[in-house]
This record gives C-alpha cells, structure tokens and sequence, in this order.
C-alpha cells in the first residue's frame, strides 16, 4: 500500500491564479480531510469528507473547495489563490472517521503565493 | 473555547538523555487524546491514542499519561535517540462527528549526540 498521496510536493503561484492539490489514498477509508499547516499553529482543518459524494467544511473552507467522486481522491481547489494560503496543506485518511480511529498523513504540499 | 496548548515550544536535550513534554487541553466533551510524532517535512504518524479511562499507555520508548481530571497529558521519551528530533503534536478528539480534532502546536524536540 501507498497509503496516503500527495501532489504536488511543493507549489509556487501567483495571487489570483488557481490550482488543485490533489490527494489519493489506496486503504479503502471512508473519512478523508484537508488540513493546512502554519508556523506556531495547530493544524485546521480546512475540509473532510465521510464517504464518496459527501463533504463538508471544516474550520478554515473560505477560499477553497473539495469534491469526492471516488473513495480514492480527494481534490482541494484553490479558487484565485492569495498570500494567506501560503502554508503546507496535509491530506488524511481514516477508515471511517470515527473519533477513535487512526488518521493518516500525506507527505504535504507546500504552497507558496506570492 | 476548545484549545490545546503544548509546552515548551522546542527542546534541546542530549542523546541517551530522557525527556517529558507537556500538553493542556480544554477540548469538550472529551473523546480521546492523541500524540503524534511529525518528521521535518513529513506528515504527523500516531505514536499513540488514550481515552478517557485510560491513564497510560506506552508504544516503545514513548509513554503517554492521561488525567482528564485536570485535562492534562505528558508524553515522556526515554533514552533518547538522534531519530527523536522531530515535532510532538498533541491532538484532543471530540465526541462529534466531522471536525472533531483539536491540533497543538507541537514541541519541537532536537536531540544532540
């Protein structure tokens, strides 16, 4: 198993440019989620999905968006990127998204908005 | 307001030496209270996950202590080794369903030969 994917490993754009981080996981979990990681902080959670079709917002969505065609992928669309989205972005995965079960990591994406 | 709180902020300690990290939450209603170990360029891996009635709970050389009485919880690293330096999250869990986990701001440990 792979486990948990991410592309790109690190991206640079331009304020008002859009792109998509993409995420893929081959452990058949329901429950995927987007997280983004800034210096000091906590991560947030910035969206999750419980299952193929399903998705919601998490703490920070603005300015984002997330679909779920298949159990496997989760894309995270930034609409018109700005220098606040500047951040490493994780993508998780845990079999049902339960409160006990084990999250899984990506590697990141490190984004860097000028 | 539901906040986990670590401390220190980075650590500095010699290899072969132990170490005990802090976290204080006030995350409710409680579900379950997790550390992870996150590599320097890497994403957090789970080192171990308590809940509430549980008081301990070792995964090698890393031990966890939980008192949900006064919300706090340790995570003690015995015998250090030079693959320790890395951050150490603490995540509180909520019992909701969704957005149900409270990140720390990790401690930075750096372990010197």
């Amino acid at each position: 198993n792979a486990g948990v994917t991410q592309t790109p490993k690190f991206q640079v754009l331009k304020t008002g440019q859009s792109m998509t981080l993409q995420c893929a996981q081959d452990m058949n979990h329901e429950y995927m989620s987007w997280y983004r990681q800034d210096p000091g902080m906590g991560l947030r959670l910035i969206h999750y999905s419980v299952g193929a079709g399903i998705t919601d917002q998490g703490e920070v969505p603005n300015g984002y968006n997330v679909s779920r065609s298949t159990t496997e992928d989760f894309p995270l669309r930034l609409l018109s990127a700005a220098p606040s989205q500047t951040s490493v972005y994780f993508c998780a995965s845990s079999q049902h998204g339960t409160s006990t079960d084990t999250q899984y990591f990506g590697p990141g994406t490190r984004l860097t908005v000028l | 307001k539901n906040q986990v709180e670590q401390s220190p902020q980075s650590l500095i300690i010699l290899e072969g030496k132990n170490c005990t990290l802090q976290c204080n939450y006030t995350v409710s209603p409680f579900s379950n209270l997790r550390w992870y170990k996150q590599d320097t360029g890497r994403g957090p891996v789970s080192l171990t996950i308590m809940t509430f009635s549980e008081n301990t709970k070792s995964n090698g050389r890393y031990t966890a202590t939980l008192d949900a009485d006064t919300k706090q919880s340790s995570l003690h690293i015995t015998a250090s080794q030079l693959s320790d330096s890395a951050s150490y999250i603490c995540v509180v869990s909520r019992l909701r369903a969704g957005n149900m986990l409270t990140f720390g701001g990790g401690t930075r440990l750096m372990v010197k030969p």
